[in-house]
C-alpha cells in the first residue's frame, strides 16, 4: 500500500456516458497528479495540483475535466470519450510539486466501448 | 523537450542471476532521478530515488546510479528472484513534470 486509492479499479464505458475517477492520498501531500498510461508508450503526465490548485495542463482535450477539492481529493470526470482514451488512469501524490518522489495510486483501467 | 530511453526493452534471466537496467534521458538539467517498479495491470512502486547532486542509491538488492553529465542511470538488482519479475520504470524529474521511460519488462526464471 502506497497510501494513494483510486476508485474504480476497473470502469467499461460508452461514448456517450459520463462517469468520475477518483483518488484519494492519506500522506498529507499537497500536489496530486493524473497520469494516463496507454499500451506501448511512456507514461503522459495529465494534470498537476499544487494545493488544490491546478498548475500544469499538459494539452489534455476537454473530455477530460479534473477537480481537486481539497489536498487529498483528486477526481478525474469523463464525457463522451473516444475508444483511443481507453488506458490505465493513475493518480500520484508528493509532497510539494518541486523535486519531491512521487507515490501512485493502483490506476484505474479503462475501456471505452 | 526530454526524452528518456530504457534498454533494454526486454530481459530474461535465470534465478540468482545479477542485472543491470539502464536509463538514458537527453536533457541534464535535472532536480531527480526515480525508479520505479510495475506489475502487470499495477500501480508503480518507487523504488529508489536519487537527487541530482547525488550519485547513487542503495535499497537491499537494489543500488542506482547517476551520471548527470552524460544523462544515464543504472539499476543493479543483485541476486536476482523470480519475485522481481515486473517492468521497471525510470523517470527524470525537471520542473512540475516527471518524464517516464518506456521500461524494461523483467522475467527472472527459475
Amino acid at each position: 500500500e502506497t497510501g494513494v486509492t483510486q476508485t474504480p479499479r476497473h470502469l467499461v464505458m460508452g461514448m456517450t456516458n459520463k462517469k468520475s475517477l477518483k483518488c484519494e492520498q492519506h500522506l498529507g501531500h499537497n500536489a496530486m497528479y493524473w497520469y494516463k498510461q496507454s499500451a506501448k508508450k511512456p507514461l503522459e503526465l495529465m494534470f498537476v495540483y499544487s494545493l488544490e490548485e491546478r498548475v500544469e495542463n499538459n494539452s489534455v482535450p476537454s473530455r477530460f475535466s479534473p477537480e481537486c477539492p481539497n489536498s487529498s481529493h483528486l477526481f478525474l470526470h469523463l464525457h463522451t470519450l473516444q475508444p483511443e482514451d481507453s488506458a490505465l488512469y493513475l493518480c500520484a501524490s508528493s509532497q510539494d510539486r518541486l523535486g519531491n518522489e512521487q507515490f501512485f495510486g493502483p490506476g484505474t483501467r479503462l475501456t471505452v466501448l | 523537450k526530454q526524452e528518456v530511453t530504457q534498454i533494454p526493452a526486454a530481459l530474461s534471466v535465470p534465478e540468482g542471476e545479477n542485472l543491470v537496467l539502464n536509463c538514458s534521458f537527453t536533457d541534464s538539467a535535472i532536480y531527480n532521478l526515480q525508479w520505479f517498479r510495475q506489475d502487470p495491470g499495477k500501480g508503480l512502486t518507487s523504488l529508489l530515488l536519487i537527487q541530482s547532486s547525488q550519485r547513487e542509491q542503495t535499497s537491499g538488492r537494489l543500488n542506482a546510479s547517476l551520471d548527470k553529465s552524460s544523462g544515464r542511470s543504472t539499476l543493479y538488482i543483485a541476486a536476482s528472484q523470480p519475485g522481481d519479475s515486473a517492468t521497471y520504470l525510470c523517470a527524470v524529474r525537471g520542473g512540475n513534470k516527471l518524464t517516464f521511460g518506456t521500461g524494461t519488462q523483467l522475467k527472472v526464471e527459475l
